[in-house]
């Protein structure tokens, strides 16, 4: 299977621990999002990466978020001091981006998620 | 900013009958707008999408949509729903920065 997997697809945390979340992209795919998802909202956008670099950070990734994609490749994302509040699914989506020109549609590839419970 | 909006929240129809989802988008150029369908414990899968050119688009699973500029719409349809279509419906638009914005989805029901 060459879709974009995530790991762990369940984590159940007390408050104030610290998490982290893994997710590979499809192998050829430069781009890499993560995203979050409440019960009965749609995917919010956090931040995203071409390649290595770090491009935009979402205003709701607050300083306990970090994200890093060290080689391009997989990329992980902790959650530092976790609130009850960050409980939800955490969403990984991959893309191909070409250049900076209208080749770039926003057509993403998801992953299954990691979904966060906060006791 | 752009934003999206899916005005039903939940939607029913019998098998068999027909489906429009209905979708807005705000933003002043035409942008590149999707739709995606998230079953229980599966991630988001795309079923179409409209970059430019033909305003009907044609997606898997039978789906389709139409993109209406006087209207600021993408609503998804289908004629003939089956039971393996009740899931989460999204609907995305992305331009300019290229992340994509999401809608808060529509929860499909199918009653056999």
């Amino acid at each position: 299977d060459t879709g974009v997997s995530q790991d762990p697809r369940h984590k159940i945390t007390k408050r104030g621990q610290n998490v982290t979340f893994r997710c590979d992209p499809i192998s050829e795919h430069n781009r890499l999002y993560w995203y979050r998802q409440t019960l009965g909202q749609g995917p919010e956008f956090l931040t995203y990466f071409q390649n290595e670099a770090q491009l935009e950070k979402s205003r709701l990734l607050s300083d306990r978020f970090s994200a890093e994609r060290p080689k391009g490749s997989f990329s992980t994302l902790e959650i530092q001091r976790t609130e009850q509040g960050d409980s939800a699914m955490y969403l990984c989506a991959s893309s191909v981006a070409v250049g900076l020109g209208p080749m770039n549609t926003g057509e993403l590839f998801f992953g299954e998620g990691s979904r966060l419970t906060v006791l | 900013a752009q934003s999206v909006t899916q005005p039903d929240i939940h939607i029913t129809v019998s098998e068999g009958a027909s489906l429009e989802l209905r979708c807005n988008y705000s933003y002043g150029a035409t942008p590149y707008l999707f739709w995606y369908v998230q079953s229980p414990g599966q991630g988001l899968q795309l079923l179409l999408k409209y970059f430019s050119g033909d305003t009907l688009v044609q997606g898997i699973k039978g789906f389709e949509a139409e993109f209406k500029r006087s209207q600021s719409s993408f609503n998804l349809r289908k004629p003939s729903v089956h039971w393996s279509d009740a899931a989460e419906y999204f609907c995305a638009s992305s331009r300019g920065s290229y992340i994509p914005t999401f809608g808060r989805g529509t929860s499909l029901i199918v009653h056999p």
